[in-house]
C-alpha cells in the first residue's frame, strides 16, 4: 500500500525567510497530493493541493512542486510570518479509484520566529 | 464552519469498556474516514468508507469498529481490544475516493 515519508519533523525559521518541506510516495498510482495546516487544537484544513498533471502549483506565498518520476513533492513557503506556525501534513491517494484513501506524512512542526 | 461534526470533544473511558464516536456530515459525500493522531506519527487511518454499507480496513483498524448505515454518518467504536486507546480521533470526508478531505473537529479519547 502506500507510503508518506515526510522531512523535517521540526522546522524553525526566523520570520521573513523562506521554509520548504518535503515528502516522498511510494505508489506510482498515486495522482493527488494535498497539504494541511493544522494550528494547535484545531482540525487540518487544506491549504493547497496538485495533481499528476502538473508539475507545480502557487497560491500567493504558498507553492508545491512535483517530481513524479522521483515521487517527491515539496511544500514552499515564502515570506514566512509569525501565524505561519503550525503542523503541515502531506498526503497521496488515488483520487477517484476504488480504493481511493487520502494517506498522510508524520508532520512537520513549523515554528516561524518573530 | 465545517459541514462535518464529531461528538463529544472530551471522552473519558474506563479500562475494558467500550465507546462510540459520533461523525455526522452534511455535505454529500459518498467517501468518510477515520484518522487517528498521536504525536509525532501523524494522522493514520483506521478505516475508510467509499459508499453506504461498505468499509475497509485503513493501517491501523485492530481494535476498532465501523457501520456505514447512512451516508451521513460514520461512527467508529473503540473496543477494549484496542490497547492503547488515549488518542485524538479525527473523521474526514470528501465528495469522491481520495479526493480532498474536510475534516471535523475531532475528539479526544482518555482511558482513565
Amino acid at each position: 500500500g502506500e507510503n508518506v515519508e515526510q522531512h523535517p519533523s521540526t522546522l524553525s525559521v526566523q520570520e521573513g525567510d523562506s521554509a520548504v518541506i518535503k515528502c516522498t510516495y511510494s505508489d506510482s498510482a498515486s495522482n493527488y497530493f494535498p497539504w494541511y495546516k493544522q494550528e494547535l487544537g484545531k482540525r487540518p484544513q487544506l491549504i493547497i493541493d496538485i495533481r499528476s498533471n502538473v508539475g507545480e502549483k502557487k497560491d500567493q506565498r504558498i507553492a508545491v512542486t512535483l517530481n513524479k518520476t522521483a515521487k517527491h513533492f515539496s511544500l514552499h513557503i515564502t515570506e514566512t510570518q509569525p501565524e505561519d506556525s503550525a503542523v503541515y501534513f502531506c498526503a497521496a491517494s488515488i483520487a477517484s479509484s476504488n480504493t481511493g484513501k487520502l494517506i498522510f506524512g508524520q508532520g512537520t512542526t513549523l515554528q516561524v520566529k518573530p | 464552519d465545517g459541514g462535518i461534526t464529531q461528538s463529544p470533544k472530551y471522552l473519558f473511558r474506563k479500562e475494558g469498556q467500550n465507546v462510540t464516536l459520533s461523525c455526522e456530515q452534511n455535505l454529500n459525500h459518498d467517501a468518510m474516514y477515520w484518522y487517528r493522531q498521536d504525536p509525532g506519527q501523524g494522522l493514520r487511518l483506521i478505516y475508510y468508507s467509499q459508499i453506504v454499507n461498505d468499509f475497509q480496513k485503513g493501517d491501523i483498524a485492530e481494535g476498532y469498529s465501523v457501520s456505514r448505515e447512512k451516508k451521513e454518518s460514520f461512527p467508529l467504536t473503540v473496543t477494549s481490544a484496542q490497547k492503547n486507546p488515549t488518542a485524538f480521533y479525527l473523521c474526514a470526508s470528501s465528495i469522491s475516493s481520495g479526493g480532498e478531505a474536510f475534516f471535523g473537529q475531532g475528539t479526544r479519547l482518555t482511558v482513565v
